[in-house]
């Protein structure tokens, strides 16, 4: 089974800020790699799909990176929606398994 | 727009057995391969199940193998999960998605409680 990996698990930042989240694969994942943003109490959002492209939708403060085994995702400038959990997601395995990270909070300063 | 509803979820002792809907609608459901995804509480995401398209495939993560049951009805636009022989680990928020590109999870139901418990 893939594993995959995130850092950090928790993160505080402010509004304005540049942060960065990284996934790691245990395997290559070529770029068959997602991220979701979850709020509390709410279902997750596709936001990027394939490493690095934009899901309909979402802004382009939000943007991936990566293949193989190494993935990030960046949002260029917080803005006060954006405080939620980030999920990875590796979308490569035959037959299907398809699993998460174990995600990253990303908090208020 | 796309919409998805799950129901079905309660509390069931362990060993019991329940299942799950989630009624699609907003697209055309025939077309698209379903998962089940679920999230213990204050855990994270965990991928249980997926359907192809058509129901002809399904796909189960090791941990519900052999216990849970993923079939899709095209003439109603529902898919299902038929869990058996619960756990006090299978304990979570179930979540249907909607299947874009083989496993990037477009759409999302706002999820149905399962507690499994004595």
């Amino acid at each position: 089974d893939i594993q995959m990996t995130q850092s950090p698990s928790s993160l505080s930042a402010s509004v304005g800020d540049r942060v960065t989240i990284t996934c790691r694969a245990s395997q290559s994942i070529s770029s068959d790699l997602n991220w979701y943003q979850q709020k509390p109490g709410k279902a997750p959002k596709l936001l990027i799909y394939g490493a690095s492209s934009l899901q309909s939708g979402v802004p382009s403060r939000f943007s991936g990176s990566g293949s193989g085994t190494d993935f990030t995702l960046t949002i260029s400038s917080l803005q006060p929606e954006d405080f939620a959990t980030y999920y990875c997601q590796q979308s490569y395995s035959i037959p299907p398994a398809y699993s998460f990270g174990q995600g990253t909070k990303l908090e208020i300063k | 727009q796309v919409q998805l509803v799950e129901s079905g979820g309660g509390v069931v002792q362990p060993g019991g057995s329940l299942r799950l809907s989630c009624a699609a609608s907003g697209f055309s459901f025939s077309t698209y391969g379903m998962h089940w995804v679920r999230q213990a509480p204050g855990k994270g995401l965990e991928w249980v199940a997926f359907i192809w398209f058509d129901g002809n495939n399904k796909f189960y993560a090791d941990s519900v193998k052999g216990r849970f049951t993923i079939s899709k009805d095209n003439s109603r636009n529902t898919v299902f999960l038929q869990m058996h022989s619960l756990k006090a680990e299978d304990t979570a928020v179930y979540y249907c998605a909607k299947d874009v590109d083989t496993g990037d999870l477009d759409h999302w139901g706002q999820g149905t409680l399962v507690t499994v418990s004595s």
